[in-house]
């Protein structure tokens, strides 16, 4: 597509249920970064994929925090059993490569865990 | 792993004037430096980025210079117009991933 693509766009669930952020990145774009962007702070870097590969999941905050890519493409992150701590903007990001090339972002996807 | 420093977190300048914001980072292996603008309710652009093999860049009323042996770098806006007020996010890369600053919010007064 045209640019990165996030769904849904706004998520309210209350604590203990599980969720799953979509993101669609730009074709062709072998490389995927997930980050996490509270209320005023800056960006947290969670995961990247390297084709449909994560070779460093040390930025999941927990074991609650899963990420998966397939067929090179779409990705989910799936936070389970939510707690008000994970309410935050989730952005996605691609790019042609992994290293030092320029991310395109998504809008994002605002969490909020009652 | 790499950490980022950016001041300051809030800069209000009059419409006209300059705003510089300042970015400091620990890896030395980092070698390239993007800034990005996230305007509210959308995800961070790129603005202008720099290599480690460059000292200064520019492009028109954007610039960002780079001393390695200090290990910081600084984004400098020119004539500021209403529409530059946003978030600014510096970010450095030594791998695979950025390591983002804080953030600075930027305000252009009219």
């Amino acid at each position: 597509g045209a640019g990165v693509s996030q769904s849904p766009s706004n998520k309210v669930t209350e604590k203990g249920k599980d969720v799953e952020l979509r993101c669609d990145p730009i074709s062709g774009h072998t490389a995927l970064y997930w980050y996490r962007q509270s209320l005023g702070q800056g960006l947290e870097f969670l995961i990247y994929f390297q084709g449909n590969s994560a070779p460093d999941k040390s930025g999941l905050p927990s074991d609650r925090f899963s990420a998966e890519r397939t067929g090179g493409s779409v990705s989910t992150l799936t936070i389970q059993r939510t707690q008000q701590e994970d309410s935050a903007v989730y952005l996605c990001a691609s790019s042609p490569a992994v290293g030092a090339n320029v991310l395109t972002f998504g809008a994002g996807s605002r969490l909020t865990v009652l | 792993g790499e950490n980022v420093e950016q001041h300051p977190s809030t800069l209000s300048v009059q419409e006209g004037d300059s705003a510089v914001i300042k970015c400091t980072y620990s890896d030395s292996a980092s070698n390239y430096f993007p800034w990005y603008k996230q305007e509210l309710g959308k995800g961070p652009q790129l603005i202008i980025d720099i290599r480690s093999n460059v000292g200064e860049k520019k492009d028109q009323r954007i610039a960002v210079t780079l001393n390695k042996t200090a290990k910081h770098f600084s984004l400098h806006i020119t004539e500021t117009q209403p529409e530059d007020s946003a978030v600014y996010f510096c970010a450095a890369s030594p791998q695979r991933q950025l390591t983002f600053g804080s953030g600075t919010q930027l305000t252009v007064l009219p």
